[in-house]
This record gives structure tokens, C-alpha cells and sequence, in this order.
């Protein structure tokens, strides 16, 4: 069975860090491009950042970029995210969620499937 | 960024309806349209990929329509687990960004 299992959530003072996993099983997961998706409270859904399976190739939210960082070990089946410099409006569940894909001779289409329960992140002093 | 919007942002239903959900971009992402399902606690899952594919196990009273900037999500004989959020998000650039989601619930 394809499962993807989020952990490192908790409560954090504004300023401060955390690191959330994503235990990946059931695939290759080396094969496959992952990201991070947040919801906050009474929010919808916020992409925030992804990484190819070979690690060349990583984007990030604007609202994030340069407090976040996204990684992977590939032989753990583990992608990370390092949150620092965390800010109140960080507060949210955060995915992890695979990239799939189906490709034809002329397009390939790209979609997040499956996604994890979510870890819940809090800043708040 | 390409910017997503949906319309309505919440409905009222009964089982057995047909609803309508759209989907606006603000530019033209192609087919690179996907719709998700969203209960409270539980991990989003995919409906529809490419504008109009059923997602695997996905049953076919949902289906997917539209390309460039405007789409639909159908649900045709709303069902009592389809009570839910539905986000649109396009996979034709990053930032891969979702819309604002549109609540179904029960009339």
C-alpha cells in the first residue's frame, strides 16, 4: 500500500524552528517528485514547496522562500522540511503529497496523489 | 503567478442533486487541471487529473471539463460521503497553486 506518514509537528515560539518528515512507503520513492502543502485554520490549501527525486530541481512559495527548506534522503524514503524564522500566519497542517504523473506522446500531466494525514504545526508565543 | 479562483465558494445540497463547481484561471494553463476532495482531518484525494481523467477508484458520477482558463467539476447524484471541500489547482506551473475551495454541504 502506497502511504505517506507526516510527524514533527508541534507548538513553536514566533522566531523559532522545527523540522517535519514525511516516511514515505509502498513505492520507489526515489523516483518521484514530492512536496509540502499547508493548510491553515479555516484556509484552503497552499502549496509550498517541491523537490524532484533527484534533488535538482526545488521550488518554493514566495511566502516561505528563504525561511524554508526543503530536502530528501532517498535511501530513508523520507523527504523534510527545516521551517525556521517561523512566523504566527505559519500556523497550519502541513501534507506531504507525491507527484504522479500520466504521460501521453505530446503532454504529460502532473497531479499530487497520495497525500499524507498531516502534521499540525502551531506558532504562537 | 498564475491565479486560481472558484465559484461558488459554498453551496447548499441534497442527496441525490447535481452540482456544478467551476474553476477559473487567470491564464491559460491547458488541460494541467486537477480537482480534490477535502474532509475535515483527512488527507485530500484526488478526483480528477488532466481536466476531465477519473482519478483511480474515483467513482464516475464526478467528472471533469474545460481547458485554457475555465473549468468544471460535476457531481452528478450527490452522495451523503461527497459533503466536503473541493479545491481545483493547476499543475501547468509553478507555483502549482490551488483555488480557494468550494464547500458542499447538507440543505
Amino acid at each position: 500500500e502506497v502511504q505517506l506518514v507526516e510527524s514533527g509537528g508541534g507548538l513553536v515560539k514566533p522566531g523559532g524552528s522545527l523540522r517535519l518528515s514525511c516516511a514515505a512507503s509502498g513505492f520507489t520513492f526515489s523516483t518521484y517528485a514530492m512536496n509540502w502543502v499547508r493548510q491553515a485554520p479555516g484556509k484552503g490549501l497552499e502549496w509550498v514547496s517541491s523537490i524532484s527525486g533527484s534533488t535538482t530541481y526545488i521550488h518554493y512559495a514566495d511566502s516561505v522562500k528563504g525561511r524554508f527548506t526543503i530536502s530528501r534522503d532517498n535511501a530513508k524514503s523520507s523527504l523534510y522540511l527545516q521551517l525556521n524564522s517561523l512566523r504566527v500566519e505559519d500556523t497550519a497542517v502541513y501534507f506531504c503529497a507525491r507527484t504522479s504523473d500520466y504521460c501521453t506522446s505530446t503532454t504529460c500531466y502532473r497531479w499530487f496523489d497520495p497525500w499524507g494525514q498531516g502534521t499540525l504545526v502551531t506558532v504562537s508565543s | 503567478d498564475i491565479q486560481m479562483t472558484q465559484s461558488p465558494s459554498s453551496l447548499s445540497a441534497s442527496v441525490g442533486d447535481r452540482v456544478t463547481i467551476t474553476c477559473r484561471a487567470s491564464e491559460s494553463v491547458s488541460s494541467d487541471l486537477n480537482w480534490y476532495q477535502h474532509k475535515p482531518g483527512k488527507a485530500p484525494e484526488v478526483l480528477i487529473y488532466g481536466a476531465s481523467t477519473l482519478g483511480g477508484g474515483v467513482p464516475s458520477r464526478f467528472s471533469g471539463s474545460g481547458s485554457g482558463t475555465d473549468f468544471t467539476l460535476i457531481i452528478d447524484g450527490l452522495q451523503p460521503e461527497d459533503f466536503a471541500t473541493y479545491y481545483c489547482q493547476q499543475s501547468f506551473r509553478n507555483p502549482r497553486s490551488f483555488g480557494p475551495g468550494t464547500k458542499v454541504d447538507i440543505k
